[in-house]
């Protein structure tokens, strides 16, 4: 099965500072997708993110962005001109694709929380 | 609409009461998912039904069963749980749906056993 993992349980980071988070991941398989979701205190759980595995560049979504590293099975976030709302759970999901047998199935990081300094 | 809707908000129960979670979408998707999360730790997948076929954690107990009338509903029957079941109950589906491969999720039920 693949496994997903963020090593860092917590970070924190000065407001419109810069911020890195860490994730990799295991799998034998080529085709996948790779997401960061979102989830404030008490809120909804928001997709921040997404990069398909078969696509070089690295995604961005305004000040968000990925650095995908396929070989090495990593896909950090960063997170630039770091504001007071982007404190939440940061989770890393991992989704095999359509072809395989477990398609559908998608697999949770362990969560990293980050706290905004004002 | 990308939205993914669940009632109720919050649902306060017994251990020997009989409730219902639902949930709904109405993106054409055709996997749905229910998911128990603790505070501060990350979904755990109960159950998925893809294809109106569906595939259970078999750490779930059973005492939670799910049901899928149509592929836009999915309820989650929940009966004689007990205090550790107290959690925030996550919908979700998935597509793919206009070229998005993502799941995107309800925002929760807050479920609490006395």
């Amino acid at each position: 099965a693949q496994t997903v993992t963020q090593s860092q349980p917590e970070m924190s980071v000065q407001e419109a500072e810069t911020v890195t988070l860490s994730c990799t991941y295991d799998t034998s398989e080529s085709d996948y997708y790779l997401f960061w979701y979102k989830q404030p205190p008490s809120r909804q759980m928001i997709l921040v993110i997404r990069q398909e595995a078969y696509k070089q560049q690295n995604a961005t979504e305004n000040r968000f962005s990925v650095n995908f590293q396929k070989a090495a099975k990593s896909f950090s976030l960063k997170i630039s001109d770091s504001q007071l709302g982007d404190a939440a759970m940061y989770f890393c999901a991992y989704r095999t694709s359509y072809h395989s047998n477990t398609g559908n199935q998608f697999y949770f990081g362990t969560g990293t929380s980050l706290t905004v300094i004002p | 609409d990308t939205e993914v809707t669940q009632t109720p908000k919050h649902l306060v129960m017994g251990m020997t009461n009989k409730k219902s979670l639902k949930c709904e979408q109405h993106m054409g998707h055709r996997a749905m998912y229910w998911y128990k999360q603790k505070a501060k730790k990350p979904p755990e997948l109960m159950f998925v039904y893809s294809y109106e076929k569906l595939s259970i954690n078999e750490s779930v107990p059973s005492r939670f069963s799910p049901e899928c009338p149509n592929s836009s509903l999915l309820n989650l029957h929940l009966h004689a749980l007990q205090p550790e079941d107290s959690a925030l109950y996550l919908c979700a589906s998935s597509g793919p749906w206009r070229g998005r491969n993502e799941q995107f999720f309800g925002p929760g039920t807050r479920l609490t056993v006395l």
